[in-house]
């Protein structure tokens, strides 16, 4: 079965420090990836998305992701951190063969230290 | 351009109520999706409508349900309401599957049931 997996639940970052937020997935085919962010209260923010070509991926609000298939995961990073990133984020897997539904993974909640 | 809009804000019930809830796609955007968001049960697909059609329902029991009217706007209906369907409830919407699109979020409905 399709499955996303966050294995950090919380993460304290300082602010100007670098940042990677792990996310592994299972799927049998190649999937289509996701990023999402939530501030409190909330609905879901698109950051950046992976559907083909470069793995390397840029996205809103200075973020990347990378796309490793040998590792089945898609990081996602940052290399500064801003007091304004604090919120939870959303891994999210996605396919054409899949009704449409996106499977998220359990978020990962980001707090950062001023 | 307008994203998703969700309405009520939010919305109190009582045990054995019937919750209606209401979506507005972005301009342009066919394809509807429900999810749930409880507390420690994470992001759960709901349903998928496109051309008015129920296209995908995630594992709900039935006194979930909904549909899409011709303006391609939907409504999420929860009938016999139970304490654990409290939750926040995020409609997102997409160009139709044609291809794979991304998925574009509201703020979401949060429905306490009491």
């Amino acid at each position: 079965a399709q499955s996303v997996t966050q294995p950090d639940i919380h993460i304290t970052v300082s602010e100007g420090a670098s940042l990677e937020l792990r996310c592994n997935y299972s799927y049998g085919a190649t999937p289509y990836l996701f990023w999402y962010v939530q501030s409190p209260g909330q609905g879901l923010q698109l950051l950046l998305k992976y559907f083909s070509g470069d793995t390397l991926v840029q996205g809103i609000k200075g973020f990347e992701a990378e796309f490793k298939r040998s590792q089945s995961s898609f990081n996602l990073r940052k290399p500064s951190v801003h007091w304004s990133d604090a919120a939870e984020y959303f891994c999210a897997v996605g396919a054409y063969n899949q009704g449409g539904k996106l499977i998220f993974g359990q978020g990962t909640e980001l707090s950062v230290k001023p | 351009e307008a994203g998703v809009t969700q309405s009520p804000t939010h919305l109190i019930k009582t045990r054995g109520q019937q919750a209606t809830l209401r979506c507005s796609p972005i301009s342009g955007h066919t394809s509807v999706y429900w999810y749930q968001q409880a507390l420690g049960l994470g992001l759960q697909f709901l349903l998928w409508y496109d051309e008015g059609e129920e296209r995908n329902r995630g594992n709900f029991p039935p006194r979930f349900s909904g549909r899409q009217f011709p303006n391609y706007s939907s409504e999420l209906n929860v009938n016999a309401l139970e304490l654990e369907d409290s939750a926040l409830y995020l409609c997102a919407s997409s160009l139709t599957q044609g291809s794979y699109n991304e998925q574009f979020f509201g703020p979401g409905t949060r429905l306490t049931v009491l």
